[in-house]
């Protein structure tokens, strides 16, 4: 069965510089979220969006945006990059309107590591 | 907020002995779900329990919730040395974010 796919998988950048990480939700899945996992954290709650408009916001800083587009795919842009900003970004994807309880099927992940 | 609490934070425990986790949440939740995490991999769902749900079984795995002490269990029977591996409780409200718990990370020696 077709996964949530994140690409680039594994992403080397420069303090101050700027990423953006993808992901491809599972087909027909409509809503889009995504996590930040620094080592040995726990996940936490960046940004979702359904029907590519905002839907929830947690604790994603102003250096980040993110937005999904007509096909549902998702991209998380990262700019003035920090040395914290080193983690394990997750996307996760599910079937449905907001406020009701459907499954989070994440992705892989995408490793970003700042120097 | 929120916030989802696991514990014991490690576990280890023999292969065929049970493994059971426990996790805590603050707040009325929607549901909550049980992932697991190899090293530096991907989270798998496991399973997802309702509010209005009390147990709930899938394959070696069991679930238990109890909504007035906030807090659920995820019993791990026969375990495997594949079963190593960390496990996170993550809440809902009736919000679609989760929030995560620290996760348990559990050893199962051969």
């Amino acid at each position: 069965a077709a996964g949530v796919i994140q690409s680039p998988r594994h992403l080397i950048k420069e303090k101050r510089e700027t990423a953006t990480l993808k992901c491809y939700p599972i087909p027909r899945h409509d809503t889009v979220y995504w996590y930040q996992q620094g080592p040995g954290q726990d996940p936490q709650f960046l940004i979702s969006f359904y029907e590519k408009m905002q839907s929830d916001k947690g604790s994603i800083p102003d250096r980040f945006s993110a937005q999904q587009f007509s096909d549902y795919h998702s991209e998380l842009n990262m700019s003035s990059l920090e040395l914290g900003d080193s983690a394990l970004y997750f996307c996760a994807s599910s079937y449905g309107t907001p406020r009701r309880s459907y499954e989070q099927y994440f992705g892989p992940g995408t490793r970003l590591t700042v120097t | 907020s929120q916030q989802g609490e696991e514990d014991p934070q490690a576990l280890s425990i023999q292969e065929g002995e049970n493994a059971t986790m426990n996790c805590s949440y603050k707040t009325s939740i929607n549901n909550l779900q049980w992932y697991r995490q190899n090293s530096g991999r991907g989270l798998v769902h496991l399973i997802l329990i309702r509010s209005n749900e009390r147990e709930k079984h899938s394959g070696r795995l069991r679930v238990t919730l109890d909504t007035s002490k906030k807090s659920s269990s995820l019993l791990i029977t026969a375990s495997r040395a594949a079963d190593t591996a960390s496990y996170f409780c993550a809440s809902s409200d009736y919000g679609q974010n989760f929030v995560f718990g620290p996760g348990t990370r559990l050893s199962v020696l051969p």
